[in-house]
């Protein structure tokens, strides 16, 4: 079965740290989808990234980066220089057979000033 | 462009009781997905509809239905309330089918608290 797993439950760093979120995934299938969101405290989830099996090529966005490794079945998730606006709940996502989604936990990041 | 409204933002309702939730999506998405957010379970899914037709459900009771108008407006319906139930339900939208094949976009969600 497919699983998720965001082994950080929080994370707590001074601002302009980098941070590393992890996630880690579990599945059989050879074509799935993976996704990262953020719910800032206002509660609105907002869609960061969507990577497919076959692209293993690390993307980079502004601040923050990921980095696919189907080897270790790992999709992790990196913010440079953090900002106190970084501080929300990460979540991993992965898509089943189905094509629906298979959250993880999520990651609670707090960014002090 | 508007972005995916959720009425009401907040309920209180009585055990036993029953309520109804709605959501508007982003206009031209036709997939409306529906999530249940708890501390100890976090996020959850009920349901997606496409094209006003149910195309995956989770794994809830039978308490817990839905339906999508041809507006691609949604309502969810939660019968005979438990505490179990109190939450923060969550509405997404996105252009094509598959929560997991499309990126979607969440309304601010509606806190049900059952007393």
């Amino acid at each position: 079965a497919q699983k998720v797993t965001q082994a950080q439950t929080e994370i707590s760093v001074v601002e302009k740290e980098d941070v590393t979120l992890d996630c880690v995934y579990e599945t059989r299938d050879t074509t799935y989808y993976l996704f990262w969101y953020k719910q800032p405290p206002s509660g609105e989830l907002v869609f960061l990234i969507r990577r497919n099996s076959f692209d293993e090529q690390n993307e980079i966005s502004g601040r923050y980066s990921w980095n696919f490794q189907k080897s270790t079945s790992s999709f992790n998730f990196t913010i440079t220089a953090s900002q106190v606006v970084d501080s929300a709940v990460y979540f991993c996502a992965l898509s089943d057979s189905n094509y629906q989604l298979i959250w993880g936990a999520g990651t609670k990041l707090i960014i002090k000033p | 462009k508007a972005g995916v409204t959720q009425t009401p933002r907040y309920l209180i309702k009585t055990r036993g009781q029953q309520v109804t939730l709605s959501c508007s999506p982003i206009s031209g998405h036709r997939s409306v997905s529906w999530y249940q957010q708890t501390p100890g379970q976090g996020l959850q899914f009920l349901f997606e509809y496409f094209s006003e037709t149910q195309r995956n459900k989770g794994n809830f009771p039978g308490r817990f239905s839905g339906r999508q108008f041809s507006n691609s407006r949604s309502e969810m319906n939660v019968s005979t309330l438990e505490l179990g139930d109190s939450a923060l339900y969550l509405c997404a939208s996105s252009l094509g089918a598959g929560t997991g094949l499309n990126e979607q976009y969440f309304g601010p969600g509606t806190r049900l608290t059952v007393t």
